[in-house]
């Protein structure tokens, strides 16, 4: 069974420019989350759909968005990139039997680095 | 006062002996916790998971659970250079939200 593919794997922007990262989960699994990680704030929640719809959102300001499409692919697209916004975007993907499993399985991710 | 905190480390353990990872949480009513392991340059995989309050054994790996203290922690037992990584605590806040503790990273020493 393939695992969470992300693309691209890395990215360089500069500071204003948009950039837009995508996931596809492992086959079956509807749930996909965004986890954004940096040295200094680890591991932080982004969001989370499930069959489309946004089910949970971290603490992140406006110019993080997200969406699902209905074969379970996601995208998230960050505008008006920051220097702060540089850091490793780990999507992760869940089979969801329950509703708080926390099972959750991680791409490799995608690295950005605005300059 | 962060949600989860860990010791960050680095906790050097010799090879055989047992690895002892702790995780403080500051929310009473939190139900769920877990522990992935990241390998440098990898993304973390999920290795354990506790819902009741006691032990939960898995192969080398033990968590433990204490609610009244809101202490969660990871014994590995027979510790090996591949358990050489960095260990990342985590508390459900709903669905698949989790918060995640700062890491501990733990070197086994041959």
């Amino acid at each position: 069974k393939a695992g969470v593919t992300q693309t691209p794997r890395y990215l360089i922007k500069t500071r204003g420019q948009q950039v837009t990262l995508s996931c596809s989960p492992i086959s079956g699994h509807r749930s996909v989350s965004w986890y954004q990680q940096t040295p200094g704030q680890g591991l932080q929640f982004l969001f989370e759909y499930f069959s489309e719809t946004q089910r949970n959102k971290g603490n992140f300001p406006g110019r993080f968005s997200g969406r699902q499409f209905s074969n379970s692919r996601s995208e998230m697209n960050v505008s008006t990139l920051e220097l702060g916004d540089s850091a490793l975007y780990l999507c992760a993907s869940s089979p969801s039997r329950g509703s708080n499993t926390g099972e959750l399985f991680f791409g490799e991710g995608s690295r950005l680095t605005v300059l | 006062q962060k949600e989860v905190e860990q010791n960050s480390g680095p906790l050097s353990v010799p090879e055989g002996a047992i690895a002892s990872l702790n995780c403080t949480y500051s929310d009473r009513g939190s139900q769920s916790f877990f522990w992935y392991r990241q390998y440098s340059g990898k993304s973390p995989e999920l290795i354990m998971f506790i819902y009741s309050n006691g032990d939960k054994e898995d192969g080398r790996f033990t968590a433990q659970l204490n609610k009244a203290s809101q202490y969660v922690s990871l014994l590995i037992r027979d510790s090996q250079p591949s358990d050489s990584a960095t260990y990342l605590c985590a508390v459900s806040k709903g669905a698949q939200k989790l918060v995640f503790g700062q890491g501990t990273r733990l070197t086994i020493n041959p």
